[in-house]
């Protein structure tokens, strides 16, 4: 059962330092959404990937978020430096087809 | 601008009453419309899409383009409908999603 993977699923950190959360899609599938979910915003589109180039990023706090795909089967979601409002639950997401996405279990982040 | 609103952040109903989940959207356009479904300790999954017309789990949802509504309903509902539900929206033709801040159901036995 190809089910989409990520890590670590806890996180707690102190404000200021690097967090990297880790994703590994559905084999085959060529597109990759990261989410937040927190309770005050509900689920937020941070950004997506298609074929490993970026497509939006819009959602995402440029000055400290970045997100990459080094390659098919690895995207990372990181923040430098954290802060507090940053504590989330981030769910990654896969798909092959237009309006197909499988979600990830989540990393749930806190920050101190 | 582009939004998904949830006016109920809890509804709690007794097994067996009817439900409704209300999601109204707002879009200058024609949007595919979603229901996603995250029930205690699971992933996020999809429930039912518009497109697709159909009814899962005895769940139906009926588009209102004057309304610009995507309810969800269910005639009866049981105890392990309860979970978290997010609407969500889709422009055509994209792969950008815009969800709501979510309803979690209760059925109350």
């Amino acid at each position: 059962d190809a089910r989409v993977t990520q890590t670590p699923r806890h996180k707690v950190t102190e404000m200021g330092q690097e967090v990297t959360m880790r994703c590994q899609p559905i084999l085959g599938h060529n597109t990759v959404f990261w989410y937040r979910q927190t309770m005050m915003q509900g689920l937020e589109l941070l950004a997506y990937f298609r074929n490993r180039a970026p497509l939006d990023d819009s959602g995402m706090p440029k000055d400290r978020f970045s997100a990459e795909m080094p390659d098919a089967t690895l995207a990372t979601l990181k923040i430098q430096p954290s802060e507090p409002r940053d504590s989330a639950v981030y769910f990654c997401a896969s798909g092959l087809v237009l309006y197909e996405q499988y979600f990830g279990p989540g990393t749930r982040l806190t920050v101190t | 601008a582009q939004r998904v609103t949830q006016p109920e952040k809890l509804l709690s109903v007794f097994k067996g009453a009817p439900v409704e989940l209300k999601c109204n959207y707002s879009y200058s356009g024609s949007p595919e419309l979603f229901w996603y479904v995250q029930y205690s300790r699971q992933r996020l999954q999809l429930l039912l899409r518009h497109i697709s017309r159909e009814s899962i789990k005895g769940f139906t949802a009926d588009l209102n383009k004057g309304e610009t509504s995507f309810h969800l309903k269910k005639p009866f509902a049981q105890e392990e409908d309860s979970a978290m539900y997010y609407c969500a929206l889709s422009p055509a033709g994209t792969y950008k999603y815009i969800f709501g801040t979510g309803t979690r159901l209760k059925v109350l036995a």
